[in-house]
């Protein structure tokens, strides 16, 4: 069974640049059946996707993050990270890696992660 | 962007009652429409793709329909551990949207 952990740091300052880790296990990053997604949910809010990751590297980042969001892939570890930068107090959010189904006609989020709580504050 | 427009924000109901949700998206998704369950402090679980189909291991009183732009979300009889937010989304486009929730509460 698929499980998938996030780590990073809970605190960041305004400027600075955020970054989350999403580690794998259960199964391969490489099988090639799935994307690996970023989602957050600011606190008391709803869910915002940030984009997904293939394992190939290809990327697809939502338009709204784009000019600050990188996701990276490092298959021999089975993980897949985040950074987003210039964050701002605006970016305070409980962030959640997620596995997604690769395929036209497939595009759901499961399994989740825990998810973590980054807060941006000097 | 796909818009997702789900209704109402929060609902009370009592145990037993029939609670339905809708979602309206802001242009034809066709059935590419996912419904989650979020409890207070966890991460959202998948309860319902493809607008219809349950997710293995979810109670048959959750139930999804529609297709196009209109779509419903069903308990069919509310049970105490079905107090959560529940949010659809959609994967018809590119960049993945979701509702902005609806909270179950009991009355």
């Amino acid at each position: 069974q698929v499980q998938l952990q996030e780590s990073g740091p809970g605190l960041v300052k305004p400027s600075q640049t955020l970054s989350l880790t999403c580690t794998v296990s259960g199964g391969s990053i490489s099988s090639g059946d799935y994307y690996w997604s970023w989602i957050r949910q600011p606190p008391g809010k709803g869910l915002e996707w940030i984009g997904y990751i293939y394992y190939s590297g290809s990327t697809y980042y939502n338009p709204s993050l784009k000019s600050r969001v990188t996701i990276s892939v490092d298959t021999s570890k089975n993980q897949f990270s985040l950074k987003l930068s210039s964050v701002t107090a605006a970016d305070t959010a409980v962030y959640y890696c997620a596995r997604d189904p690769y395929g036209d006609y497939e595009g759901w989020f499961d399994p989740w992660g825990q998810g973590t709580l980054v807060t941006v504050s000097s | 962007d796909i818009q997702m427009t789900q209704s109402p924000s929060s609902l009370s109901a009592s145990v037993g009652d029939r609670v339905t949700i809708t979602c309206q998206a802001s242009q034809d998704i066709s059935n590419y429409l996912n419904w989650y369950q979020q409890k207070p402090g966890k991460a959202p679980k998948l309860l319902i793709y493809d607008a219809s189909n349950l997710e293995t291991g979810v109670p048959s009183r959750f139930s999804g329909s529609g297709s196009g732009t209109d779509f419903t979300f069903t308990i069919s009889s509310l049970q105490p551990e079905d107090i959560a937010t529940y949010y659809c989304q959609q994967y018809d486009n590119l960049p993945r949207t979701f509702g902005q929730g609806t909270k179950v509460e009991i009355k």
